[in-house]
């Protein structure tokens, strides 16, 4: 079975500052996509980011970007110049033939 | 706005009882997946539909069932409910091509089920 792991329950970063979230997997299937959702608290699930499997190319949107590391099933989010509204739950979610799972969630708080 | 409408946004309701949530997704979304996230928990995926087929089964209750109509609104009934079940329960929907799970979810806003 398909495992999402997020090993940082809590960030914190400064104002304009880059911090990164990190997101492993488990899986054997070849053909995947990985996402990042972001959840603040309103709870409305809002897609930051997805990366599909075979591309080797790392996503970008904006001040978003991963790092996509598919031999070390590792598939991180990076935020820079953080402002007060990236202040949110983040999780990191794997797609693949059969279901959806998400990780267990990453609590981002933004020092002004 | 994503898109996908679920109704009620708000549930209060006693234990044994039975609720259904409604959800429409979008525009030419033929796939409709159901979510549960209990308080400061990750999402857990229950059930997903294809064009009004059952098409993949995660954590779901045997308590719990889902249907897609025509339409393609689908919606999630939840029987003999018990404390546990109090959760959001969010809607989301994708095009998806053949019913793989693997393209982007739009969520809706969710339903508030509260078990007293």
């Amino acid at each position: 079975a398909q495992t999402v792991t997020q090993s940082q329950p809590e960030m914190s970063v400064q104002e304009a500052e880059t911090v990164t979230l990190s997101c492993t997997y488990d899986t054997s299937e070849s053909d995947y996509y990985l996402f990042w959702y972001k959840q603040p608290p309103s709870r409305q699930m809002i897609l930051v980011i997805r990366q599909e499997a075979y591309k080797q190319q790392n996503a970008t949107e904006n001040r978003f970007s991963v790092n996509f590391q598919k031999a070390a099933k590792s598939f991180s989010l990076k935020i820079s110049d953080s402002q007060l509204g990236d202040a949110a739950m983040y999780f990191c979610a794997y797609s693949g033939n059969n279901d959806m799972r998400f990780g267990a969630g990453t609590r981002l708080t933004v020092k002004p | 706005d994503s898109g996908v409408t679920q109704t009620p946004k708000h549930l209060i309701t006693a234990t044994g009882q039975r609720v259904t949530l409604r959800c429409s997704p979008r525009s030419g979304d033929l796939s409709v997946y159901w979510y549960q996230q209990s308080l400061d928990q990750g999402l857990q995926f229950l059930i997903q539909y294809y064009n009004g087929e059952e098409r993949a089964k995660g954590n779901i209750l045997e308590r719990f069932s889902a249907q897609q109509f025509p339409d393609l609104h689908s919606e999630l009934n939840l029987s003999s409910l018990e404390l546990g079940d109090s959760a959001l329960y969010f809607c989301a929907s994708s095009v998806d091509v053949q019913g793989a799970v693997k393209n982007i979810q739009y969520f809706g806003a969710g339903t508030r089920l509260s078990v007293l």
